[in-house]
């Protein structure tokens, strides 16, 4: 149980354009969703926090109209590069919790976004 | 602010032996949370261990053991018979109450054979 997918594993885009990750809890509600974004041989960077049906919130220095989230269902969250850039570029992780207590998270296995 | 500090950046084990990676934390709180998650190759991060802090007893997990020593905010992992499989970074992760996952900068670790 607790499993976590991630889709796509891999995408490359060209400067400029949109890109779409989506996060999905597979055999859990997850009322929390965390959005990470991790360099190479670096650790996790936490970059928002989504709940379901409300706004996410964003780590200091996280720009929210670049990184768009939104956590439609308690099943399903997505994270939007808007505009993406070279220096876009990176490992991004999800990890969801399924209660508030959220003692534990469970991660997918991550995307690796290349931009062009 | 919550912070966790793994001090080496790589170790190596021969395949077999015993090795242990060290973790420490700064906190104001009394009851939090404490991890030692893996990331292998393939990066999917994979839970090893896991220790709440008002537990005296150390958590352990078949070849995975930790030494919890609270007053001195440290949590080391312990990996005993160490297999090929167990390469990988190794990030110490500390939690508390309703807040959100702070993680230390990892521990490379390879295997020998």
């Amino acid at each position: 149980g607790a499993v976590v997918s991630q889709h796509p594993s891999r995408v490359i885009c060209k400067s400029g354009t949109s890109v779409k990750i989506e996060c999905r809890s597979l055999d859990f509600q997850a009322t929390t969703m965390f959005w990470y974004r991790q360099f190479p041989k670096k650790s996790l960077m936490l970059m928002a926090t989504s709940n379901e049906g409300s706004k996410a919130t964003y780590e200091q220095g996280v720009e929210k109209d670049k990184f768009l989230i939104n956590h439609a269902s308690l099943t399903l969250s997505t994270l939007t590069v808007t505009s993406a850039h070279p220096e876009d570029s990176s490992f991004y992780i999800c990890s969801a919790a399924r209660d508030n207590v959220y003692n534990e998270q469970f991660f997918g296995p991550g995307t690796r976004l290349t931009v062009l | 602010a919550q912070t966790v500090t793994q001090s080496q950046p790589e170790m190596s084990v021969q395949e077999a032996e015993t090795v242990t990676l060290s973790c420490t934390y700064d906190t104001s709180e009394s009851d939090y949370y404490l991890f030692w998650y893996k990331q292998p190759p393939s990066r999917q991060m994979i839970l090893v261990i896991r220790q709440e802090a008002y537990k005296q007893q150390n958590a352990t997990e078949n070849r995975f053991s930790v030494n919890f020593q609270k007053a001195a905010k440290s949590f080391s992992l312990k990996i005993s018979d160490s297999q090929l499989g167990d390469a990988a970074m190794y990030f110490c992760a500390y939690r508390y109450y309703g807040q959100n996952f702070v993680f230390g900068p990892g521990t490379r670790l390879s295997v020998l054979p």
